[in-house]
């Protein structure tokens, strides 16, 4: 059974450009998590999906950001017109429901330049 | 209220020695303090967690002690090896809703093991 899968591993973006990160979880799951890590800080929770709904979004900016887990295919975190503070490392987690351990994958590294 | 603290920021310990990080929490409400190990380049994992009806859980050589009073928890690691350099994150959240959005993670403490 494969872990949870995030690609790519390292994506390079100019400013104003858009980043598509995947994150594929593991199977059987059904709920993703998705978070943010700057250096020298704690994993920011950003925003939770389960297949085709938005549970919660409040850690996700308003603008420029978004997310969706179709019924096919991976979880896509989109973030439009990067900017330099968008550097960061953006980890998924996926767990089969609520209230069970949750899984993390091996993260995206973005830099924006 | 939502915060949890950890410190130090950064930790070497020879190896053999005791690795000590400390959490401390404001939310009365947690009742669930997992720690998570991170290597570099990887995602974090699990490593031990505790509830509040016990002041101390151990596995192997890892070590969470939980001081419910002063709402603090600590993760000691024993005899700690080179392969024990990870930053580690400790956590809380609300046990009986446990999604994960509902976790909030330390800042974490970078931990190294120097021979």
């Amino acid at each position: 059974n494969a872990g949870v899968m995030q690609n790519p591993r390292h994506l390079v973006r100019r400013r104003g450009q858009e980043a598509r990160l995947r994150c594929s979880p593991m199977k059987g799951h059904s709920h993703v998590y998705w978070y943010r890590q700057l250096p020298e800080e704690g994993l920011k929770f950003m925003v939770y999906l389960q297949k085709e709904n938005i549970i919660d979004e409040s850690g996700m900016p308003k603008e420029r950001f978004s997310a969706e887990f179709p019924k096919e295919g991976p979880s896509i975190l989109r973030i439009q017109q990067v900017v330099r503070g968008d550097s960061a490392a953006y980890f998924c987690a996926s767990s089969p429901s609520t209230n069970t351990e949750a899984f993390f994958g091996q993260g995206t590294r973005l830099t924006v330049v | 209220q939502q915060q949890v603290k950890q410190s130090p920021q950064s930790l070497i310990v020879q190896k053999g020695g005791i690795s000590i990080i400390n959490c401390a929490y404001e939310n009365t409400a947690f009742d669930y303090f997992p720690w998570y190990q991170q290597f570099p380049g990887k995602g974090p994992a699990l490593l031990i967690a505790i509830r509040p009806d016990v002041s101390e859980k151990k596995e192997g050589r890892f070590t969470i002690s939980f001081n419910k009073s002063a709402k603090q928890f600590s993760l000691h690691i024993m005899d700690s090896q080179p392969g024990d350099s990870a930053t580690y994150f400790c956590a809380a959240s609300v046990f009986s809703k446990t999604s994960y959005d509902k976790v909030i993670f330390g800042p974490g403490t970078s931990l190294s093991v120097i021979p």
